[in-house]
């Protein structure tokens, strides 16, 4: 089954200790993004990766990093979370080209930073 | 810089009426409009999208209209039913040939049965 796998689904942690969260496709995705949803606020932009070792900063790039080691993997990291970083994160993947830039989500993780 | 501005922020209608979102974007490079739904708890998903060439694009139920010269383009649903109860996001394409969105802040709607 074509999917976008995020891990985990919940998180609580508290200020300052390093997390990771990870995001797998199987759909040989060139394109891979994060994205944060605040109420009232949308989905903004975290970064995103056109390909293997390809990565740019997207709206709200701040707070985190990202790697893309593997064509399938592109990893979320929060090196000193903060309570401002509580939020739903979903990562996204796409075929690049062919007209249409659909993306597909994965089911969503919901961080809170104490 | 570059937004999109999206309205109603929630939407009650009665089942069998029509819905019609509207968005607004800044950007007039953008030249790709997709709207995902977003059913509670779920992930979004694209239900459709147009590009700037195109003014109008249907899919049953579904609408979507583009007006390049005000830029701002509508989400129409006909024939309202409880299941498409959601939120609803547009999307602009920044900048033509540009793979990043920028993401209207969501339409609540409400199917009333």
């Amino acid at each position: 089954e074509a999917q976008v796998t995020q891990n985990p689904r919940y998180l609580i942690t508290v200020t300052g200790k390093k997390l990771t969260v990870t995001c797998s496709q199987n759909m040989n995705h060139e394109y891979m993004s994060w994205y944060r949803q605040d109420p009232g606020l949308g989905l903004r932009q975290i970064y995103y990766s056109m390909n293997v070792e390809v990565t740019d900063k997207g709206d709200v790039p701040e707070g985190y990093k990202v790697s893309r080691k593997e064509k399938r993997n592109f990893p979320l990291i929060l090196e000193s979370p903060s309570p401002n970083q509580t939020s739903l994160y979903f990562c996204a993947s796409s075929f690049l080209g062919g007209g249409e830039f659909k993306l597909f989500f994965g089911s969503g993780t919901q961080l809170s930073v104490l | 810089g570059e937004n999109v501005e999206q309205h109603p922020s929630t939407l009650s209608v009665q089942e069998g009426d029509s819905a019609v979102i509207k968005c607004t974007y800044s950007d007039s490079a953008s030249n790709y409009f997709p709207w995902y739904k977003q059913e509670l708890g779920k992930r979004p998903q694209l239900i459709i999208d147009i590009r700037s060439n195109v003014g109008e694009k249907k899919d049953q139920r579904i609408a979507v209209t583009l007006n390049k010269t005000a830029k701002h383009f509508s989400l129409h649903i006909t024939e309202t039913q409880p299941e498409d109860s959601a939120v609803y996001f547009c999307a602009a394409s920044r900048g033509s040939g540009t793979y990043k969105y920028i993401f209207g802040t969501g339409t609540r709607l409400k199917v009333l049965a």
